[in-house]
C-alpha cells in the first residue's frame, strides 16, 4: 500500500501571495497524482490530475508539478476563495484502492 | 451538468445498518465506475468502495466483509447497504465519479452517525 504524506500540515499565506504544497508517496506513483481542494462545509473538488493536468475550470494560478514520489502544488497568487484545506491523492495502484493524504491547511494570515 | 446526490443517512446505532443512495444525472452514467468515498469528523478522505461498468467491486480493509456496493444503470443510481456499524464508520458519505482511480466528479454527501 503506498503511503502518502503531506507538508506543511498548514499553511499561512497573505491574499496575492504563492503558495507552495507539498505531496510525497512512499513509493513511485509514476505521474499518477491528484490534487484535490475543499472548502468548509463542501464537497472535495478536483483541481489537477496526471500531476500537471488542470482539470476543467480551474483558473492557470493552480500549477501542479513533480514525478516519482515527489510533487508539488503552487498557486501563484491566492485569492480569497483558495483559503481551503488541500489533499493530494495516488491512483497509481488502481484497482483496487486509491490513497489520500491527510491533507494541507492554507489558512488567511 | 454532472450532478450526484446523496441521501439516507441518519443516526444508527451500533450493530445497525443503514442503505446510502446516490442519484446520478448529467452524464451516461452507465460508461463510469463509481466509487464511495467518507470523511470523519475534522478528519481526511477514505476511500470506501468501488463498483466498475460491468460489476468488478472493491471494498477497503475496514469495511470489506459489512458494507456492499451496488448499482442500478437502469435508474442511474448507486447504493452502499451498510451493515454491522461501527462508531468508527461515523463520517460523511460522498458518492463520486471515479475515472480509473480518478474522482473527478463528487457528491455533496450524507451524515452516517453511529451512535447509541
Amino acid at each position: 500500500e503506498t503511503v502518502m504524506t503531506q507538508s506543511p500540515a498548514t499553511l499561512s499565506v497573505s491574499p496575492g501571495d504563492r503558495a507552495a504544497l507539498f505531496c510525497r508517496a512512499s513509493q513511485s506513483i509514476r505521474n499518477k497524482l491528484a490534487w484535490y481542494q475543499q472548502r468548509p462545509g463542501q464537497a472535495p473538488r478536483l483541481l489537477i490530475y496526471d500531476t500537471s493536468t488542470r482539470a476543467t475550470g480551474i483558473p492557470a494560478r493552480f500549477t501542479g508539478s513533480g514525478s516519482g514520489t515527489e510533487f508539488t502544488l503552487t498557486i501563484s497568487s491566492l485569492q480569497s476563495e483558495d483559503f481551503a484545506v488541500y489533499y493530494c491523492q495516488e491512483y497509481a495502484n488502481w484497482p483496487p484502492g486509491i490513497t489520500f493524504g491527510p491533507g494541507t491547511k492554507v489558512n488567511i494570515k | 451538468e454532472v450532478q450526484l446526490v446523496e441521501s439516507g443517512g441518519g443516526l444508527v446505532q451500533p450493530g445497525g445498518s443503514l442503505r446510502l443512495s446516490c442519484a446520478a444525472s448529467g452524464f451516461k452514467f452507465s460508461s463510469y465506475g463509481m466509487s464511495w468515498v467518507r470523511q470523519a469528523p475534522g478528519k481526511g478522505l477514505e476511500w470506501v468502495s468501488f463498483i466498475s461498468t460491468s460489476n468488478i467491486i472493491y471494498y477497503g480493509d475496514s469495511v470489506k466483509g459489512r458494507f456492499t456496493i451496488s448499482r442500478d444503470n437502469a435508474e442511474t443510481s448507486l447504493d452502499l447497504q451498510m451493515n454491522s456499524l461501527r462508531a468508527e464508520d461515523t463520517a460523511v458519505y460522498y458518492c463520486a465519479r471515479d475515472w480509473g482511480g480518478l474522482i473527478d466528479f463528487w457528491g455533496q454527501g450524507t451524515l452516517v452517525t453511529v451512535s447509541s
